[in-house]
C-alpha cells in the first residue's frame, strides 16, 4: 500500500513569493492535515482538511490556506513568503474517525 | 491548553544500552498517546501508540505504557542500536477530530 506522497520534495523561493505544497493520502484515508516543522519550533498544525472542507485551523496567518480536492488529495499555499516560512512541510492523512495520523515525507521550502 | 513535554536531548548511547525518553502530557480529557520517529532527511513514522490507561505500546523493541496517575509515556528501549539514531516525538490527541500536539523532539545518537 503507497504511502502519503508529498511534491516537491524541495522547494526554493524568493521573500514576497507564492508557495504551492501538494499532498496525496493513503488510499482510502479522507482527512489531510498540515504540519510546519521549523527550526527551534518544533511541529506546530497549520490546517486540518477532511470530506473536502476545511475542519480546524492553527494559530497562522492568513496568508497560509490550502483546499481538499474530490479525490482526498489536498494542496497548501502560502503567499507574500516570509524569511520565516523557511521549515519543513509535513502532510498527514487518517481514516475517517481514526485516530492515526500517517506522515508523508515533507516538502522543504527555503525562502531566501 | 493540550501540552506534552518531552526531555529534549541529545542523547547519546552507546550501542546495546538501554534508552529512556521521558514524556509527560497535559490533556483536558482522555487522549491517545503517541511516539513518532524522524530519521535524518525524512518525515514522521508512527513508532507505538495507546488509546488508554494501561495499555502498552510496542514495536521493534521499543515500549511504552500509558501512564494516567502520572500522565507520562515513556518510551523505552532495552538495547538500542546505531540505525536507531533519530529523533523521537511524543505526541498526544484529545479525539480523531483533533490535530496532534506534539513535544519538542529527543534526539537520540547511538554509537558504536
Amino acid at each position: 500500500e503507497a504511502g502519503v506522497t508529498q511534491s516537491p520534495t524541495h522547494l526554493i523561493k524568493t521573500r514576497g513569493q507564492q508557495a504551492t505544497l501538494r499532498c496525496s493520502p493513503i488510499s482510502g484515508h479522507t482527512s489531510v492535515y498540515w504540519y510546519q516543522q521549523a527550526l527551534g519550533l518544533g511541529l506546530q498544525f497549520l490546517l486540518w482538511y477532511d470530506e473536502g472542507e476545511e475542519r480546524n485551523r492553527g494559530n497562522f496567518p492568513p496568508r497560509f490556506s490550502g483546499r481538499q480536492f474530490p479525490n482526498y488529495s489536498s494542496e497548501l499555499n502560502v503567499n507574500a513568503l516570509e524569511l520565516e516560512d523557511s521549515a519543513l512541510y509535513l502532510c498527514a492523512s487518517k481514516m475517517g474517525g481514526g485516530e492515526t495520523q500517517y506522515f508523508g515525507p515533507g516538502t522543504r521550502l527555503l525562502v531566501l | 491548553g493540550d501540552s506534552v513535554t518531552q526531555m529534549e536531548g541529545p542523547v547519546t548511547l552507546s550501542e546495546e544500552a538501554f534508552l529512556t525518553i521521558n514524556c509527560t502530557y497535559t490533556a483536558t480529557g482522555y487522549p491517545s498517546l503517541f511516539w513518532y520517529v524522524q530519521y535524518p532527511g525524512e518525515g514522521l513514522q508512527l513508532l507505538l501508540k495507546a488509546t488508554k490507561a494501561d495499555d502498552k505500546g510496542s514495536n521493534k523493541g521499543f515500549e511504552a505504557t500509558y501512564r494516567k496517575e502520572t500522565t507520562s509515556f515513556h518510551l523505552e528501549k532495552g538495547s538500542v542500536q546505531v540505525s536507531d539514531s533519530a529523533v523521537y516525538f511524543c505526541a498526544l490527541s484529545e479525539s480523531g477530530n483533533t490535530p496532534l500536539v506534539f513535544g519538542k523532539g529527543t534526539r537520540l545518537s547511538v554509537i558504536a
